[in-house]
């Protein structure tokens, strides 16, 4: 069963702030959430991870509702490089843990 | 540079022929993973491996074998490759400890005729 709904496309303007969605009602309360980015067919990128805070840094904000069950990953200023399969993963931390990747929210940033 | 590098890159080979794809990082990670990418199915891990002799199977295991002699390196090996087992390849790496937050390789792409 996924832990995350996310939408399977969109897109946005280059220069104006892309805002990805994830749904993740049945998430823990020891489970972080991270997004990762896919461009064309290279390896996965981590952008950025949180718990219950907001989180930013150098790529991304990252903005988790209080009661943590959906989030949403801001790219301020979208550039045509960013145009790519945006992963929305929830998992606790650990030794053992693993990140399952779904299908992802394909982003299309437009000229 | 810190990086996951992963060798070969491309690769056309035929049923049967034993293969292998090595992967390496300089980053002195303990935790380890490969994983294929198929069209409509996202990315699912095969193996992964805590630390040196320790490896384990993710959720694709069948027809592949893994080794974690060295803490840099871990190879995936196919004995005999089919033509199911076409698909993109990631190895990827990360601390064992604190956040998931993994890093991949270039990608291996496999064809088996």
């Amino acid at each position: 069963d996924a832990k995350t709904t996310q939408p399977p496309s969109m897109d946005c303007a280059e220069g104006r702030a892309a805002n990805l969605p994830c749904n993740h009602s049945t998430i823990s309360g020891n489970e972080y959430v991270y997004w990762y980015r896919q461009i064309h067919s290279q390896g996965p990128q981590y952008i950025i991870h949180g718990l219950k805070n907001n989180e930013t840094n150098e790529m991304a904000s990252l903005i988790i509702t209080e009661d943590r069950k959906s989030s949403t990953l801001i790219l301020p200023h979208a550039t045509l490089r960013d145009t790519a399969v945006y992963y929305c993963i929830v998992e606790s931390t650990g030794a053992n843990s693993k990140l399952t990747f779904g299908k992802g929210i394909t982003l299309s940033v437009r000229p | 540079e810190a990086q996951v590098t992963q060798n070969p890159r491309y690769l056309i080979t035929v049923t049967g022929k034993k293969l292998t794809v090595t992967c390496s990082q300089n980053m002195n990670h303990e935790y380890m993973s490969w994983y294929r990418q198929d069209p409509g199915l996202g990315l699912r891990q095969i193996y992964y491996s805590m630390n040196v002799e320790v490896t384990d199977k993710g959720d694709v295991p069948e027809g592949y074998k893994v080794s974690r002699k060295e803490k840099r390196n871990f190879p995936l090996i196919l004995e005999s490759p089919s033509p199911n087992q076409t698909s993109l390849y990631f190895c990827a790496s990360r601390w064992d400890r604190g956040a998931n937050v993994l890093t991949f390789g270039a990608g291996s792409r496999l064809t088996v005729l």
